[in-house]
């Protein structure tokens, strides 16, 4: 399983773009990527993942480097309520599995 | 739709006593993980089960097992409690549909106490 790097924490304003960044140096060719959020009192939450392209859903974007060795979840304009702890994932495909590390909290000023 | 259900809520044990956690996965899921989560920690994988046979074992000691019921429920169950137990547990169910099909849907926890 690739192991994760990400900053501690991060601010954003309200409303702003942000840019979480994920290193996985070690990620193997056939790792998925994984991004969860954790609110406040709350199980985590799937936010995306991808293989080597970059992906977008209704939540956030994530933009894989082309050496798959760092990527970043992309959040269009945050809001008070994206304010969480984001967990990056790279595993191996084991379909129950998930290597968490101590993720990046998010904090959204208004 | 019902999403993955733990109970109880919270839990409060003493050192030596033994607990039991249980989990209703997502309708059609027919795999279900635990996590431990000691405060300002990550989850950490503790047991993945599928089709009521124990797919993946985390490094934990013999004293957590777990089981997978017909109905795709589960229980959880540590014994000989110590205090380093304390931690949320977490529930996870997803298809299992194949390798690609990661998508974790996580329960809201149980708050285990041990004092």
């Amino acid at each position: 399983d690739a192991k994760t790097t990400q900053p501690n924490s991060m601010e954003s304003n309200e409303e702003e773009p942000v840019h979480l960044p994920c290193n996985h140096s070690t990620i193997s060719g056939t790792d998925y990527i994984h991004w969860y959020r954790q609110l406040p009192s709350q199980g985590p939450e799937y936010v995306i993942h991808g293989l080597t392209s970059n992906v977008n859903n209704r939540m956030a974007s994530l933009a894989i480097a082309e050496d798959r060795k760092s990527s970043t979840l992309i959040l269009h304009r945050a809001t008070l309520r994206d304010a969480a702890v984001y967990y990056c994932i790279g595993n191996g495909g084991s379909q129950g599995n998930l290597i968490f590390g101590k993720g990046t909290k998010l904090s959204v000023k208004p | 739709d019902a999403g993955v259900t733990q109970s109880p809520t919270h839990l409060i044990k003493t050192r030596g006593q033994q607990v039991t956690l249980r989990c209703s996965p997502i309708s059609g899921h027919k795999s279900v993980s635990w996590y431990q989560q000691v405060l300002g920690q990550g989850p950490q994988f503790i047991f993945q089960y599928y089709e009521k046979e124990e797919r993946g074992r985390g490094n934990f000691p013999d004293r957590f097992s777990a089981r997978q019921f017909p109905n795709y429920s589960s229980e959880l169950n540590v014994n000989a409690l110590l205090l380093g137990d304390s931690a949320l547990y977490l529930c996870a169910s997803n298809l299992a549909g194949g390798p690609f099909d990661n998508e974790q849907f996580f329960g809201p926890g149980t708050r285990l106490t041990v004092l």
